[in-house]
């Protein structure tokens, strides 16, 4: 079955160096998302993403967030300037299409030191 | 600002034993997943309802959507050891563009031999 595939597993940086964390959708999907969870705490949404561009995006997805889908296959969430508090799970997640439910890949551990 | 509410946040019970999970909202959502997630991953769908009333089964488990689409149950039967996890509910807003999911905070289940 296909799958998420999101690299790193686990991604350890500096504060204030900036990180790319990757995902690979399903291929015949069309929209993307990225959301966080914080160690104990629910999942939360960062940012929904279709037709190349963000189509919506939570309040804390400020300006030292960003996303690209550079190619046909890669989806891309970047964190500048990294903070202690960015250290999370960040699950990316894609659909096909709107009537369709999200599938989440396996995350990437961030820790911010 | 949309809320889910689950509950149990923790549940410990006996295999064989039956269970329900709650996951309430005063706000209406457009359909409402179920996920399951392990530790070290990312959640993995379960079920979508849609309509409101709606029941689904899932072999031993048993989803309903309320009437409102404001709160769904799942309703595991002889539980088993291999049910034990984190089950999340996660409303779909249909406020948005893309229906980007809310997540309730998760209900921990384990079973015990």
């Amino acid at each position: 079955e296909p799958e998420v595939t999101q690299t790193p597993s686990h991604q350890v940086t500096q504060m204030g160096q900036e990180v790319i964390l990757r995902c690979v959708p399903i291929s015949n999907h069309l929209y993307f998302y990225w959301y966080r969870q914080i160690l104990g705490q629910k999942v939360e949404f960062l940012v929904s993403f279709y037709n190349n561009e963000i189509s919506e995006k939570s309040e804390i997805f400020d300006d030292q967030f960003s996303v690209e889908r550079p190619d046909g296959s890669n989806f891309t969430l970047k964190i500048r300037s990294t903070k202690l508090e960015d250290s999370a799970m960040y699950f990316c997640a894609s659909k096909r299409d709107n009537n369709q439910p999200q599938h989440f890949g396996d995350g990437t551990r961030l820790s911010i030191l | 600002t949309q809320l889910l509410e689950q509950s149990p946040q923790f549940l410990s019970i006996q295999e064989g034993e039956n269970l329900t999970v709650y996951c309430n909202s005063s706000s209406v959502f457009s359909s409402l997943q179920w996920y399951r997630q392990e530790p070290g991953e990312g959640p993995v769908l379960l079920v979508t309802v849609v309509t409101g009333g709606e029941v689904k089964k899932l072999k031993r488990l048993t989803f309903q959507f309320g009437d409102a689409r404001k709160d769904s149950s799942l309703h595991i039967t002889a539980a088993q050891p291999g049910d034990t996890g984190l089950y999340l509910c996660a409303g779909a807003d249909s406020g948005g563009s893309n229906y980007k999911l809310t997540f309730g905070k998760g209900t921990l289940l384990t079973v015990n031999p």
